[in-house]
């Protein structure tokens, strides 16, 4: 166990859906990030958090939407995806932006 | 940005053997390159890392290299066992603490 939990796990939806992703991290890191994990792209970073700010976006299409509440939870909230955005999310934190990343086990998105 | 590539994408060795797996990177002010392990079904985690000031690291049977005036660092895995088997990442972070990762290694230890 790496304290970082994800949930769900699994989640399929059809295209007009709204879902969210939810990541939480008990290590005290001040940096959370979403990844996304395909048979295209193994490890392709999405958004970037530092104290709650977001400090990356890499060219994510807006049916993504980032929530940073606090240094802990980082959502992803989903809307109107299409099925090549199924994949594998991968959420992590670190301590700082050189630190160690620490991944959660990821949430498995199916899109219909 | 940096742009980091790694090479084979698969790689299949006897069990015993010895793997090495290459990544080159674009931004010569990168100082930072940890290489991530990723099991089947499983997160990756780090197992290695060099930083620019140094040339070499080991770590039982894992070493890691750096050249960078070449702009390059391999990973390099001695005796490799079935339990080696995983996908392999590889990373640079440059001076504006960004980090990208190479494509990715598929590494297969047949017993």
């Amino acid at each position: 166990e790496t304290g970082v939990t994800q949930t769900p796990r699994h989640l399929v939806m059809g295209m007009t859906n709204k879902k969210s992703l939810k990541c939480e991290q008990h290590l005290g890191h001040n940096a959370m990030y979403w990844y996304k994990q395909s048979a295209k792209k193994p490890l392709e970073l999405m958004f970037v958090y530092n104290f709650k700010e977001q400090t990356e976006n890499n060219s994510v299409p807006s049916r993504f939407s980032p929530e940073c509440p606090n240094s802990s939870h980082l959502f992803l909230h989903l809307h109107t995806l299409q099925p090549e955005d199924s994949a594998l999310y991968l959420c992590a934190s670190s301590q700082g932006s050189t630190g160690e990343l620490f991944f959660g086990e990821g949430s498995r998105l199916t899109v219909l | 940005g940096e742009n980091v590539e790694q090479h084979p994408s698969t790689l299949s060795v006897q069990e015993g053997d010895s793997a090495v797996i290459k990544c080159t990177y674009s931004d010569s002010a990168s100082n930072y390159f940890p290489w991530y392990k990723q099991e089947l079904g499983k997160r990756p985690q780090l197992i290695i890392d060099i930083r620019s000031n140094v040339g070499e690291k080991k770590d039982q049977r894992i070493a890691v290299t750096l050249n960078k005036t070449a702009k390059h660092f391999s990973l390099h895995i001695t005796e490799t066992q079935p339990e080696d088997s995983a996908v392999y990442f590889c990373a640079a972070v440059n001076a504006g603490n960004m980090l990208t990762f190479g494509g990715g290694t598929r590494l297969m230890v047949k017993p």
